[in-house]
């Protein structure tokens, strides 16, 4: 069992808004455990869309946003395409050279 | 461009043990951590190991301690996996994994295709 929750499953319509939400057991997210997320379509690797809470990488769609609240942290997507159609996965380091992921969600646009 | 090609997946019966090597490019490898992370089917991602640079440092996750070995080739650009005592639960797709040194804590930052690895009798 993850340390990390996330909702099994998400929906929007095309130029909707959703949020993916990313709440830690034991501590496992808390105010100085930062999160990453990854978007994942079958067939590929795995991509960096949000690193420590907040921060976008270069080449990321500014549509994609990261945020925390206490030890629940989010992935909100706004305008969504149908590219977006994809598994997202949240990370937070456990420490002791440790790192854990969220269950994955898998967001379906309508 | 950063590029990670990850190869040596396939079948193997219970027991049996696999070399995953993963090829990198594009930035200079021996100055980052490397990692192996897998996902199963019907399941998410698991890190299965880290190997830092310099020190070579390396950890495990419980589920393959014991099993698997991680190592790394600077004059190569090639991270390894040794996968020994194979078990059904091991059947995943393998990715490589660059690590991403950010202000505070790091992260995944390129990963590569993935390779299968499916452990059946």
């Amino acid at each position: 069992q993850s340390a990390l929750t996330q909702p099994a499953s998400v929906s929007g319509s095309p130029g909707q808004s959703i949020t993916i939400s990313c709440t830690g057991a034991n501590n496992a997210v808390a105010i100085y455990n930062l999160v990453s997320w990854y978007q994942h379509h079958p067939g590929t690797g795995p991509k960096l869309m949000i690193y420590e809470d907040t921060k976008r990488p270069s080449g990321v769609s500014d549509r994609f946003s990261g945020s925390k609240s206490g030890i629940t942290a989010s992935l909100t997507i706004s305008g969504l395409q149908a590219e977006d159609e994809a598994d997202y996965y949240c990370c937070t380091f456990a420490g002791s050279k440790t790192w854990v992921f969220g269950g994955g969600t898998k967001l379906t646009v309508l | 461009e950063v590029q990670l090609l990850e190869s040596g997946g396939g079948s193997v019966q219970p027991g049996g043990s696999l070399r995953l090597s993963c090829t990198a490019s594009g930035f200079t490898f021996s100055n980052y951590a490397m990692s192996w992370v897998r996902l199963a089917p019907g399941k998410g991602l698991e890190c299965v190991s880290l190997i830092y640079s310099v020190t070579s440092s390396t950890n495990y996750a419980d589920s393959v301690k014991g099993r698997f070995t991680i190592s790394r080739d600077d004059s190569k650009n090639t991270l390894y996996l040794q996968m020994t005592s194979l078990r059904a639960e091991d059947t995943a797709l393998y990715y490589c994994a660059k690590i991403g040194y950010g202000d505070y804590v790091d992260y995944f930052d390129n990963w590569g295709q993935g390779t299968l690895v499916t452990v059946s009798s």
